[in-house]
This record gives C-alpha cells, structure tokens and sequence, in this order.
C-alpha cells in the first residue's frame, strides 16, 4: 500500500522570503500522480501544483515549484516570495493512475501548518 | 457553477443521533468522493461514486454509515447512532479526470 508522509507538522517563514516543505512518499508503483493542496482556515482545500512521475522536469506554479526526486521518492514544495495569504495547512497527497487503479483515490499526508510573519 | 457545495457548513449532535450530510457537485463531474479529517490529520478516504454507482468503500467507513448519490447527482452521507469518535470534518470532492474540487466540508461534533 501507498503511504504519504510529511514530517514537519509546522513551519514558519517570513514574509519575502523562500520556504520549502518536505514530502515523502513510499509506493512499488512506477507511475503515479503527487499533488501539493493548500487548505486555508476557511477549510476549502485547493490544488497548488502536481507532478506526473513519469515528467522528469519538475512543475512550477508562479511562486510554487517542486523538487521531484523519483528515485529517493521525495516530492518538496517550495515557496518563494512568501505571502501573508500563503498562511495554510499544506498537505501532499499520491495517486495511482486510473488505469491501474480504477479510481481517482488520493492518500494524503498528515499536513504542515504554515505561518508566515509579517 | 459555483463549485462543489456541501451543506450543513456546521453539526452539533448528541451520542446516538443520526446525521445526514449533503454534497452538490459540480454538475458535469462523474465521480465523487468523500473524505474524514480529524484534527491533526490529512483527509482520509471513506467511499467513492463514479455516476450513481458506489465503487469502493473504506474500510473506516463501518455499518453505522451509509451514503447515496441517486441519479448520479447529489450525494448524501448519513451516519447512524453518532459516536463521539465520529467528530470530524467530512470532506466531499468531485473530479471528471481526475482533478479534484474540494467542497468547504461539513464539520461535525458530536457532545
């Protein structure tokens, strides 16, 4: 079975500078999805950045980019130019293909709270 | 569109009541899924729909909950006798392939 774990259950940033958050995964799987999603107090959890294994180049969002290392399956999430409206709880989630899986299921992380200081 | 709707935002409840949640996708998206978070935890995964069929279900998922999705549109999550371990946020999302729009979720505590 798929697991996801982030070991930082807090981080803190200050505002204008860079940040990055740490996701690790374990799967016997060669291609499968990784997804960032923010959830701001307000609950809704929204996608961030995702990652297709099998791309080797890692994705980029404006100020959110990865660092996707397959072999050693690590996914972080790095922030530059840190927002006070970037202040969220961040969970990193897996997801095995559809045509492997069936299903569009995710296996999420346990979350990092972020906070940025003005 | 204005994305997926759950409803109540909020449910207090007494041990031993039952609830029932709602969810409203968005309209074109086939499948749906509900999550639980408790505090200090990532959502995890309860059933999953695809159209009005009930494909996989959790093992977290016990026989004290049930959920529909009636003509492949709504979705409703009822939880019988409520326990206090039942507390959590129900999340709902619903995807067409495989992005997922998250709901606000339903936040319940049971006292």
């Amino acid at each position: 079975a798929q697991t996801v774990t982030q070991s930082q259950p807090e981080m803190s940033v200050q505002e204008a500078e860079t940040v990055t958050l740490s996701c690790t995964y374990d799967t016997s799987e060669s291609d499968y999805y990784l997804f960032w999603y923010k959830q701001p107090p307000s609950r809704q959890m929204i996608l961030v950045i995702r990652q297709e294994a099998y791309k080797q180049q890692n994705a980029t969002e404006n100020r959110f980019s990865v660092n996707f290392q397959k072999a050693a399956k690590s996914f972080s999430l790095k922030i530059s130019d840190s927002q006070l409206g970037d202040a969220a709880m961040y969970f990193c989630a897996y997801r095995s293909p559809i045509i492997t899986s069936g299903t569009y299921k995710y296996i999420f992380g346990t979350g990092t709270r972020l906070k940025v200081l003005a | 569109d204005t994305g997926v709707s759950q409803d109540p935002r909020h449910k207090i409840t007494k041990r031993g009541q039952n609830v029932t949640f709602r969810c409203d996708p968005i309209s074109e998206h086939n499948r749906l899924y509900w999550y639980r978070q408790t505090l200090g935890q990532g959502p995890e995964f309860l059933t999953y729909f695809q159209n009005e069929a009930q494909l996989e279900k959790s093992r977290l998922l016990s026989d004290r909950f049930s959920a529909e999705r009636p003509k492949g549109s709504f979705s409703t999550l009822e939880i019988q006798r409520t326990e206090q371990g039942d507390s959590a946020m129900y999340l709902c999302a619903s995807t067409r392939e495989g992005g997922y729009t998250f709901g606000s979720g339903t936040r319940l505590t049971v006292v």
